[in-house]
């Protein structure tokens, strides 16, 4: 099946800090590609859709200033946590679909603990 | 509008048991339905999906049917095995694109 990955897997990282998180599609072309975060032993909260080339769709009550995404190519989309708080601590997980497939294929998780 | 139901977990089951995870679905049009794994400090995996009425999706062991008429999409295995657990989302998609999930369930099997 499609497999996407994520980088890094665990960061740690100071307050005040910007951390990027990179998804990549390995083995298809993602069109689209999600960026979900997800609350211990919560479900996935959608944060924002992202299609190449273009500007990332966010979800009512997500900070685009806050969370920045940019899908720079067909494989590839970051999500820039920029001065990252405590309360920005997660778990972040981005999914993808290919062109004209309706799975969406998801990485691994990035957790995330801002001290 | 669109949304997921699911039954309340933890659930805790001794190794053999049969498994059942009930998920309803409340959608505006002809939703995909799908269930999807998480394993411990893991992402979300694909388990098995139905795109249309009255469809069964399987995989290890796993079934789900789509049942249009009670708006379900129940999951069942007729012997769990420690290696299932896990947490199940149910989810669905009508347009491959708006992905709705449920709060998930937790799976605990004990030998």
């Amino acid at each position: 099946g499609a497999v996407v990955s994520q980088h890094p897997s665990w960061v740690i990282c100071k307050s005040g800090t910007s951390v990027k998180i990179e998804c990549r599609s390995l083995d298809f072309q993602a069109t689209t590609m999600f960026w979900y975060r997800q609350f211990p032993k919560q479900s996935l909260m959608l944060m924002a859709t992202s299609n190449e080339g273009s500007k990332a769709t966010y979800e009512q009550g997500v900070e685009k200033d806050k969370f920045l995404i940019n899908h720079a190519s067909l494989t590839l989309s970051t999500l820039t946590v920029t001065s990252a708080h405590p309360e920005d601590s997660s778990f972040y997980i981005c999914s993808a679909i290919n062109s004209g497939g309706e799975t969406q294929y998801f990485g691994p998780g990035t957790r995330l603990l801002v001290l | 509008g669109n949304s997921v139901t699911q039954m309340e977990g933890p659930v805790t089951l001794s190794e053999e048991a049969f498994l059942t995870i009930n998920c309803t679905y409340t959608a505006t049009g002809y939703p995909s339905l799908f269930w999807y794994v998480q394993y411990p400090g893991e992402g979300l995996q694909l388990l098995l999906k139905a795109t249309k009425a009255d469809d069964k999706g399987s995989n290890k062991g796993f079934e789900a049917t789509y049942r249009k008429e009670t708006t379900s999409f129940h999951l069942e295995k007729g012997s769990v095995q420690v290696s299932d657990s896990a947490v199940y989302f149910c989810a669905l998609s009508e347009t491959g694109n708006q992905f709705y999930f449920g709060t998930g369930t937790s799976l605990t099997v004990i030998p």
